[in-house]
């Protein structure tokens, strides 16, 4: 059973571009979070989503940056116009329900130059 | 606002050293409390939680955590460190409120082992 994917797993943009991160939840998991760690910080939550659904984004930054978990595919979350201070790493974790234990992926680790 | 505090930043033992990483949070409701690791390049790994029952709980590779709910607190224990356990160690929290899950984190403790 393959663990929660992400990719990629490091990312370069320059100032103005798009970046778009992607988490495959672990089998049979319809829950999806994002968290970002900044340097020498703890993980952030940033959105709480479940297919096709919304629930929590109340981390999220109100411009800029958004997030999906479409019917098929994976999670996206997307930072437009990026700029240094989006440069951290991405987590994303998932959980089979609600109130369940979060398996984390590796991260995304986002530069901007 | 509620809030996990973990007191130290970097801790550096040498190997057969006994730990213990303190962790605190702020909020009054029922909590599910969690160490998670983070191995260098690695994803972040469940090390143990807490939901309910005996306080003294014992997770993987020999290290277990005590609540004590009169001090909101959830410290780390394991009685000596290998080097291998070098890594990055988060406390989380889950705020039952609202009825979903939302971890908040600590700040974290890099821990490094010298052999």
């Amino acid at each position: 059973n393959a663990g929660v994917m992400q990719n990629p797993r490091h990312l370069v943009r320059r100032r103005g571009q798009e970046a778009r991160l992607r988490c495959s939840p672990m089998k049979g998991h319809s829950h999806v979070y994002w968290y970002r760690q900044l340097p020498e910080e703890g993980l952030k939550f940033m959105v709480y989503l479940q297919k096709e659904n919304i629930i929590d984004e109340s981390g999220m930054p109100k411009e800029r940056f958004s997030a999906e978990f479409p019917k098929e595919g994976p999670s996206i979350l997307r930072i437009q116009q990026v700029v240094r201070g989006d440069s951290a790493a991405y987590f994303c974790a998932s959980s089979p329900g609600r109130e369940n234990i979060q398996y984390f992926g590796a991260g995304t680790r986002l530069s901007v130059l | 606002a509620q809030s996990v505090s973990q007191h130290n930043h970097h801790v550096i033992l040498s190997e057969a050293a006994s730990l213990e990483l303190g962790c605190n949070y702020s909020y009054g409701g029922t909590v599910n409390l969690f160490w998670y690791v983070q191995y260098p390049g690695q994803h972040l790994q469940l090390l143990l939680k807490y939901f309910s029952g005996d306080p003294l709980v014992k997770g993987i590779k020999g290290f277990e955590a005590e609540f004590i709910k009169s001090k909101f607190s959830f410290n780390l224990r394991k009685p000596s460190v290998q080097w291998s356990d070098t890594a990055e160690y988060f406390c989380a929290v889950n705020l039952l409120s609202g009825g979903y899950n939302k971890l908040i984190f600590g700040a974290g403790t890099r821990l490094a082992v010298h052999p």
